[in-house]
């Protein structure tokens, strides 16, 4: 079955590490995006890839990092520059950047700090 | 800017009745409009969409949704709740004028009452 797939599941960080979620998706999706969930407030756009080697920042960029070598693969990296990193993960595709499709959900990660 | 709107944090209904769960959406250009809805630590699943065409929009596990053009309003809407219907659903506008991004409600938490 086609789909998304985020790992791991539940993470910890330390203070002043950096830690790196993955988000893997067989869908052939051209477009990527990272979101940050907290209760209450909705989801928040972190950052979002249109096309391979190309992302623009979201809402809410600071303190995070990404990267989109292959088409299937857009990991985030929470930086110890986050200062709250502690939330529920989503990483989501869809067919292309301009389309009126939906987009697909993994099914998060949650971090929490230790 | 755009932005969606989802006035109660929670909707209480008794299994067998109908349920609405409100939206409402601001946009520039014609709006692509979406409903998700996520259970406990996974990710969101695509409900419905509208795009364009006729109001109502029929969508997965019996739930519709009823565009109003005149109110910016999009609410979700199932003939006789069930208790696993209980869960967060969330409503997302898309701006058909070209921009990317995905702009979606704070959520709001059905409960379905046996």
């Amino acid at each position: 079955d086609g789909g998304i797939t985020q790992s791991p599941k539940y993470l910890f960080r330390k203070e002043g590490q950096n830690v790196t979620l993955s988000c893997e998706q067989n869908l052939n999706h051209d477009a990527m995006y990272w979101y940050r969930q907290d209760p209450g407030q909705g989801l928040r756009l972190i950052y979002y890839s249109q096309i391979v080697n190309d992302f623009q920042k979201g809402d809410i960029a600071e303190g995070y990092s990404v990267s989109r070598e292959k088409k299937e693969s857009f990991p985030l990296t929470v930086t110890s520059a986050q200062k709250n990193p502690t939330a529920f993960y989503l990483c989501a595709s869809s067919i292309s950047g301009n389309s009126n499709q939906p987009q697909h959900f993994g099914d998060g990660t949650r971090l929490s700090i230790l | 800017a755009q932005s969606v709107a989802q006035p109660e944090d929670q909707v209480n209904v008794a299994e067998g009745n109908p349920l609405t769960v409100k939206c409402t959406y601001s946009v520039s250009g014609n709006p692509y409009l979406f409903w998700y809805v996520q259970y406990p630590n996974r990710g969101l699943q695509f409900l419905l969409k509208y795009i364009t065409g006729d109001n109502l929009v029929k969508g997965s596990y019996g739930f519709e949704a009823e565009f109003n053009k005149s109110q910016t309003s999009f609410h979700l809407k199932k003939p006789s709740a069930l208790v696993s219907d209980s869960a967060l659903y969330f409503c997302a506008v898309r701006d058909g004028a070209g921009t990317y991004k995905y702009i979606f409600g704070t959520g709001t938490r059905l409960k379905v009452l046996a």
